[in-house]
């Protein structure tokens, strides 16, 4: 079965730089990968989907990079800032795109320092 | 727009009691709905998902179970609380037809005793 791999550690970082937390799956190559953010006692939130055949995408100060054959997708926050603090998850196709279930990874706990 | 409503936000229950958690989705329709549970330092769990009134998947054998009455409206139930149903359970919903993010409610706190 799929699983997904997210660093259990908190990634610490100043405010001002970039933030790059990893992703890693070791099954079958998902047809899209999506990442989430969390905050504490809140339900996750949806930020960007990208699909198996897209390399990179970006939204504002986001950016989401999906190299199928390192299985691997990087998620960057550029001029990280302390309201960027939560825990980012990663969630890919449960069933190689047949539905639309999700598989979670257990998230990254993100702290931007002022 | 699209909002989901869940209730209650936190429930304190004693073990061998039962349990209905509530979860509606307004502003859509034929909409994929998700169970979900998040016990601590864990991974989202899911636990079942309808894609139609009374069509209900269940992913993990357990303790619970799912009913979807009407089109925006999904219930979660046990007959009888364990411990291990502690944990924070939440719902989400997508569109149908190749929007595959999912938007989730803003969970319920099951704390079992």
């Amino acid at each position: 079965s799929q699983k997904i791999e997210q660093n259990s550690e908190a990634l610490n970082i100043q405010e001002g730089k970039t933030a790059t937390l990893t992703c890693n799956y070791t099954n079958y190559s998902p047809a899209y990968l999506q990442w989430y953010r969390q905050d504490p006692g809140r339900g996750p939130v949806f930020l960007l989907l990208i699909r198996e055949n897209e390399k990179e995408k970006r939204k504002e100060r986001l950016k989401v990079t999906f190299d199928t054959t390192l299985k691997q997708s990087l998620f960057h926050i550029t001029a990280s800032q302390p309201a960027d603090s939560a825990t980012y998850l990663c969630a890919l196709d449960g069933e190689g795109g047949a539905t639309n279930k999700l598989i979670f990874g257990t998230g990254t706990l993100l702290a931007v320092q002022p | 727009s699209q909002t989901i409503h869940q209730w209650p936000a936190t429930l304190v229950q004693p073990v061998g009691s039962p349990l209905s958690l509530e979860c509606t989705v307004e502003g859509t329709s034929n909409p994929n709905l998700y169970w979900y549970r998040q016990a601590a330092g864990r991974g989202l769990q899911l636990l079942f998902y309808s894609v139609g009134i009374g069509q209900i998947s269940s992913e993990v054998p357990q303790n619970l179970s799912a009913s979807r009455p009407q089109d925006r409206q999904f219930i979660l139930s046990s007959k009888k609380l364990l411990l291990s149903d502690s944990g924070f359970y939440l719902c989400a919903w997508n569109q149908r037809g190749g929007r595959y993010e999912q938007y989730f409610g803003p969970g319920t706190r099951l704390t079992v005793t």
